[in-house]
């Protein structure tokens, strides 16, 4: 089973439309990430959580807002989806014990704002 | 300001020779960098690391090397094989921080 999960993993949605992206982990990592991809920008983060309680702004957090509802779940919401909002968003998790910086992706959910 | 550069999008080597794969950064700060292999619907992961305080770090085919005076790393496959062909990000971040800065990815093809 998968240890970072992505719902949906498609979505097309129309201007105006509220939507939400959510990510499962069973790592029991406390930080996780919200980042997007575009074509020739690589991966910008969107948001960041380090545990239940806190919530961080990435470098692209305007049209977005984020919930934090558990250790293990973190969730992406459009609240009124633009075109230039499509991409490919992708949900990582991070552990602050570990000696690394290393980071864990989920599959990616593939967004179409029409 | 892009903080993390990959300046080739694309890389095209034959299967059994060596892919060199290019990455340079602008902030100082930066003390730890790691490379990400991505396939197409998948998402990335992760590679190999190295800390600032090493200058190569060496794993199976795998070899990163550190510049650190010219900021500059360079991801080294040895020999290259087919199941390597994606797109490999570069990425770094610094001291006692876990935010992620990544570069805008190159796209590795091996030609059999």
């Amino acid at each position: 089973d998968a240890d970072v999960t992505q719902t949906p993993r498609n979505r097309i949605t129309k201007t105006g439309k509220r939507i939400m992206l959510e990510c499962s982990q069973t790592k029991g990592h406390d930080r996780m990430y919200w980042y997007r991809q575009d074509p020739g920008l690589g991966l910008r983060l969107i948001y960041y959580s380090f545990d239940v309680k806190d919530i961080n702004k990435g470098e692209i957090s305007d049209g977005y807002s984020v919930s934090r509802q558990a250790q293990a779940k973190f969730s992406l919401s459009l609240e009124s989806a633009i075109p230039n909002q499509t991409a490919l968003y992708f949900c990582a998790t991070s552990d602050p014990t570990g000696i690394t910086d290393t980071q864990y992706f989920g599959p990616g959910t593939r967004l179409t704002v029409l | 300001d892009q903080q993390v550069k990959q300046n080739s999008p694309s890389l095209s080597v034959q299967e059994g020779r060596i892919s060199i794969l290019n990455c340079d950064y602008t902030n100082s700060m930066f003390d730890y960098f790691l490379w990400y292999k991505k396939y197409p619907a998948e998402g990335p992961t992760f590679l190999i690391s190295i800390s600032s305080i090493k200058d190569k770090n060496e794993d199976g085919r795998f070899t990163v090397f550190l510049n650190k005076s010219a900021k500059h790393l360079s991801l080294h496959i040895v020999p290259s094989q087919p199941g390597d062909s994606a797109v490999y990000f570069c990425a770094a971040s610094g001291l006692g921080n876990e935010k992620l800065t990544f570069g805008t990815g190159t796209r590795l093809t091996i030609i059999p």
